[in-house]
């Protein structure tokens, strides 16, 4: 089952932020976030494990709420460059590896000036 | 280092043709899979492995084999082509099937059946 996230699409001014939202109805042991620009390859962003710290990077950050069973990436003043789709992939408790990420269907992304 | 090559960047097939997509890493990389990508469904696994000589299913394995006889190769067979495999197909590598690795992309190769 993937996982869903929300929203499906958002529009934001550059220096604005904006969370995105990856919800599981499993119980997870860890979430991967990726962007992909249009036309490229997904590139990895950030992991959170079950029990991990909440993790950034420069103005891109995420968290995991296990009791929810979500993880929720947030953009902090957005850039230009912010913009594509961004993907969470997790990993449910019991699969046995991580090799077997199930991918949300993404969150379109466009950063307007 | 290159990364993750996968050739070709675009195929166009016919119904019932075969083919075979390649992918490539140069990272000495232990784990790789195929994922497809259709418009609102996000990445699909179709294969994996987690090394030489071993491969699993994902979760829309149908119509696709794969083998891996290198670390560094690890190609996708389509059997005999339907539209409904008309798809992006990527093709992604990591060091590990540990949950604290990070997986690389390739180009992906654009595929379409008629």
């Amino acid at each position: 089952q993937q996982p869903v996230q929300s929203p499906q699409a958002v529009i934001l001014r550059e220096g604005e932020d904006a969370v995105i939202n990856c919800s599981s109805s499993k119980a997870l042991y860890s979430v991967h976030w990726y962007r992909q620009k249009h036309g490229e390859a997904p590139v990895f962003l950030m992991i959170l494990l079950k029990g991990g710290e909440q993790k950034g990077h420069e103005k891109i950050s995420a968290s995991f709420n296990e009791k929810k069973q979500q993880s929720s990436l947030y953009l902090t003043a957005s850039q230009l460059s912010y913009s594509g789709t961004y993907f969470c992939g997790t990993e449910w408790l019991g699969t046995g590896t991580a090799s077997k990420l199930t991918f949300g269907t993404g969150t379109r992304l466009q950063v307007t000036l | 280092n290159a990364g993750v090559t996968q050739t070709p960047k675009f195929q166009v097939l016919k119904t019932g043709q075969s083919m075979t997509l390649q992918c490539a890493q140069d990272m000495n990389h232990e784990y790789m899979s195929w994922y497809r990508q259709d418009p609102g469904m996000g990445l699909r696994l179709i294969h994996y492995s987690v090394g030489a000589g071993i491969t699993d299913q994902g979760e829309v394995p149908n119509g696709y084999n794969v083998s891996r006889s290198t670390t560094e190769d690890f190609p996708l067979r389509l059997l005999s082509a339907a539209p409904s495999q008309t798809s992006v197909y990527f093709c992604a590598s990591s060091s590990s099937q540990g949950s604290t690795y990070e997986q690389y992309f390739g180009p992906g190769t654009r595929l379409t059946v008629t």
